[in-house]
């Protein structure tokens, strides 16, 4: 069956610290991913996604990922953590041929201290 | 600017009532979506439109309805046989395969 999961359902971090989201996905070849982040009460922003190509995809606010195939993994990384950074962060896949559903991880809800 | 609007921000429902929630883009995007999320259960899809005057039920339908006679516009209608409506719902649309852009939500209350 396809799905995507991400282990981390909480994750604490304090501000300046390094940060790394995991993802994993199950599906018969390879997607398209995507991550999205959303602050509470708001709809989903993507923060980057990965077609094909350089396996490490560069997003906005800062953000990269890492596809690894042989993994299945499709992690989300910062260097550096911000305070502003504090939301939910979804994983999110789709097939590159004749499907129009997205399957979306459950998500992990960063906390950042200052 | 382009995107997508969702009204209103938040609804009150009482036991019984069907009510609809609105959807609009200025995308022109093809497809849309309706997703229902609840605490630690993520996104799940309700129904989802590939081009006007068709749809397809996602993964929890029930209780749902959809209309798409415009490509624009995609509303949904919670209907009194969805037992527990209470929710945060999300629309969305994309041309295929491309990311999907995302409204700001309506949350649903029942009274």
């Amino acid at each position: 069956a396809q799905s995507v999961t991400q282990p981390d359902i909480h994750i604490t971090v304090s501000e300046g610290a390094s940060l790394e989201l995991r993802c994993n996905y199950s599906y018969g070849a390879t997607p398209y991913l995507f991550w999205y982040v959303q602050s509470p009460g708001q709809g989903l922003q993507l923060l980057l996604k990965y077609f094909s190509g350089d396996t490490l995809v560069q997003g906005i606010k800062g953000f990269e990922a890492e596809f690894k195939r042989s993994q299945s993994s499709f992690n989300l990384r910062k260097p550096s953590v911000h305070w502003s950074d504090a939301a939910e962060y979804f994983c999110a896949v789709v097939g590159t041929s004749g499907t129009y559903k997205y399957i979306f991880g459950t998500g992990t809800r960063l906390k950042v201290l200052a | 600017d382009g995107g997508i609007t969702q009204s209103p921000k938040y609804l009150f429902r009482k036991e019984g009532q069907n009510v609809t929630l609105s959807c609009e883009q200025n995308l022109n995007h093809d497809a849309m979506y309706w997703y229902r999320q609840d605490p630690g259960q993520g996104l799940r899809l309700i129904y989802y439109s590939q081009i006007v005057n068709d749809f397809q039920k996602g993964d929890i339908a029930e209780g749902y309805s959809v209309s798409r006679e415009k490509k624009e516009s995609f509303p949904l209608t919670v209907t009194s046989a969805q037992k527990n409506p209470t929710a945060f719902y999300l629309c969305a649309s994309s041309m295929r395969p491309n990311e999907q852009f995302f409204g700001p939500g309506t949350r649903l209350t029942v009274l």
